[in-house]
């Protein structure tokens, strides 16, 4: 079965730093697709960035980018110039990609994000 | 509507009451999860529709669960004789595609349930 660890319960940065947020997951599929969102405290979640497996290059969303390491199954998030709008509880899930199936989403337990001013 | 909304937002209920979640999904949307999210604990899924016809519902914990979306719109997840263990926020996400494609998952607010 398909998890997702993310070993980091809390982080801390200061505002204009950069911070970024671990996230590993266990798979024997080589198709997949790597999700970061972020739940505010009003609880809506919101896509944050996406990455294919099958592509190398990594994704990039304004001042979030990710460094996906396929063989370690490794996918961080980097949060450039961090805003205090950025303070939230941000997930780390997979999705796997083996048609016809159900495009379930599966979440690590989350990183508490504190942003300093 | 602009996004997937929820009703009731919080809902407290007494041991062994039935309840009933509401989700609306973004219109045109062909694909409907439910999630539960524990406190503290990342969501997990519960049940996915394709339309009106529900393809999975391996992630429901017991038969108390149950869903439905008639029409291929709204959705209702309905818990039965609820236990404290129920606790927990209800998500409700959907998407625009269905299958393979890679199509982002929208969630709605959630529902807060409390079971005294």
């Amino acid at each position: 079965a398909q998890t997702v660890t993310q070993s980091q319960p809390e982080m801390s940065v200061q505002e204009a730093e950069t911070v970024t947020l671990s996230c590993t997951y266990d798979t024997s599929e080589s198709d997949y697709y790597l999700f970061w969102y972020k739940q505010p405290p009003s609880r809506q979640m919101i896509l944050v960035i996406r990455q294919e497996a099958y592509k190398q290059q990594n994704a990039t969303e304004n001042r979030f980018s990710v460094n996906f390491q396929k063989a370690a199954k490794s996918f961080s998030l980097k949060i450039s110039d961090s805003q205090l709008g950025d303070a939230a509880m941000y997930f780390c899930a997979y999705r796997p990609d083996y048609g016809g199936a159900t495009n379930k989403l599966i979440f690590g337990t989350g990183t508490l994000l504190a942003v300093q001013p | 509507g602009a996004g997937v909304s929820q009703s009731p937002r919080y809902k407290v209920a007494k041991r062994g009451q039935d309840v009933a979640l509401r989700c609306d999904p973004i219109s045109g949307h062909v694909s409907l999860f439910w999630y539960q999210q524990a406190l503290g604990q990342g969501p997990e899924f519960l049940t996915y529709f394709q339309n009106e016809a529900q393809l999975d519902k391996s992630g429901l914990p017991s038969d108390r669960f149950f869903a439905e979306r008639p029409e291929g719109s709204v959705s209702t997840l309905k818990i039965q004789r609820t236990q404290q263990e129920d606790s927990a926020v209800y998500l409700c996400a959907s998407s625009l595609l269905a299958g393979v494609e890679a199509d982002t998952q929208y969630f709605g607010p959630g529902t807060r349930l409390t079971v005294l």
